[in-house]
C-alpha cells in the first residue's frame, strides 16, 4: 500500500480557483467511489470537506468540489479566501477494509 | 453533536507500549453504521491510518503496522483504546482518534489529537 501523490504545494490569489490532485491507482482511487478531502489548519485537527468524491458535508461552502477520473481524484477551490490557506490531504479507500492518504498540499493564498 | 476526546501517555521510551483511550461524547458510539478509528500525523509522513473498530468488536488494522497494533472498545464507557508496542522514534507523531461512516469510508468527526513522542 502506497500513499496516495498529492503537489507538495499549490498557491493562488484571492477570487482565483485551484485544484488539488490526488494520484491513486486502479485499486484505490480507481477502483473505489469513496474519496475524502480534509482540511488542516496549523495545530488542528483535520475537517472533512468531501466525501464520496463529490459530496460536501453540511456548512462546507460550495466554493469547494470534488471529482474524479480515473485513478485522479481532484479537489477544486474556487473564489479563494484568506480562510483556505491550509493543508489539504485526499483519502481512498483501498479494499480489504483499510484506507489510505496522500501526502498533503500546503494551499497558499497569496 | 459527538465529540471525541482523548488522552494517554505523551512521552515514552523506545520499546515501550504507546497506549490512548478516546471517549465519544454525544451517544453514537455504538450505532451499527459507525466504526471508530485512529490516525496519526507526522510532518515527514502526513496522516496515516492506523485502524479501526466497530462497537467492541470487529477491528481493521493497517497492514504496515497490525504486528504492533491493538484496538479495543469499551461499550458501557463509550471508549475506545488504542494500544502500539515496540514503539520507536518512528511512531513519534500526533495521534488522533475519529469517527468513521461506515458504508461510505470517509471520517466526520475527529477528537482534537495527542502528541506522542518517543526518545530514550
Amino acid at each position: 500500500q502506497s500513499a496516495l501523490t498529492q503537489p507538495r504545494s499549490v498557491s493562488g490569489s484571492p477570487g482565483e480557483s485551484v485544484t488539488i490532485s490526488c494520484i491513486g491507482t486502479s485499486s484505490d482511487i480507481g477502483a473505489y467511489n469513496y474519496v475524502s478531502w480534509y482540511q488542516q489548519h496549523p495545530g488542528r485537527a483535520p475537517k472533512l470537506m468531501i466525501y464520496v468524491v463529490i459530496k460536501r458535508p453540511s456548512g462546507v461552502p460550495d466554493r469547494f468540489s470534488g471529482s474524479k477520473s480515473d485513478n485522479t481524484a481532484s479537489l477544486t477551490i474556487s473564489g479563494l479566501q484568506a480562510e483556505d490557506e491550509a493543508d489539504y490531504y485526499c483519502c481512498s479507500y483501498a479494499g480489504n477494509y483499510t484506507l489510505i492518504f496522500g501526502g498533503g498540499t500546503k494551499l497558499t493564498v497569496l | 453533536q459527538v465529540q471525541l476526546q482523548q488522552w494517554g501517555a505523551g512521552l515514552l521510551k523506545p520499546s515501550e507500549t504507546l497506549s490512548l483511550t478516546c471517549a465519544v461524547y454525544g451517544g453514537s458510539y455504538g450505532f451499527s453504521d459507525y466504526y471508530w478509528g485512529w490516525f496519526r500525523q507526522t510532518p515527514g509522513t502526513g496522516l496515516e491510518w492506523i485502524g479501526e473498530i466497530k462497537g467492541a468488536g470487529s477491528t481493521n488494522y493497517n497492514p504496515s503496522l497490525k504486528s504492533r497494533v491493538f484496538i479495543s472498545g469499551d461499550t458501557s464507557k463509550n471508549q475506545i483504546s488504542l494500544r502500539l508496542s515496540f514503539v520507536t522514534a518512528a511512531d513519534t507523531a500526533v495521534y488522533y482518534c475519529a469517527r468513521r461512516i461506515g458504508y461510505h469510508y470517509y471520517m466526520d468527526v475527529w477528537g482534537t489529537g495527542t502528541t506522542i513522542t518517543v526518545s530514550s
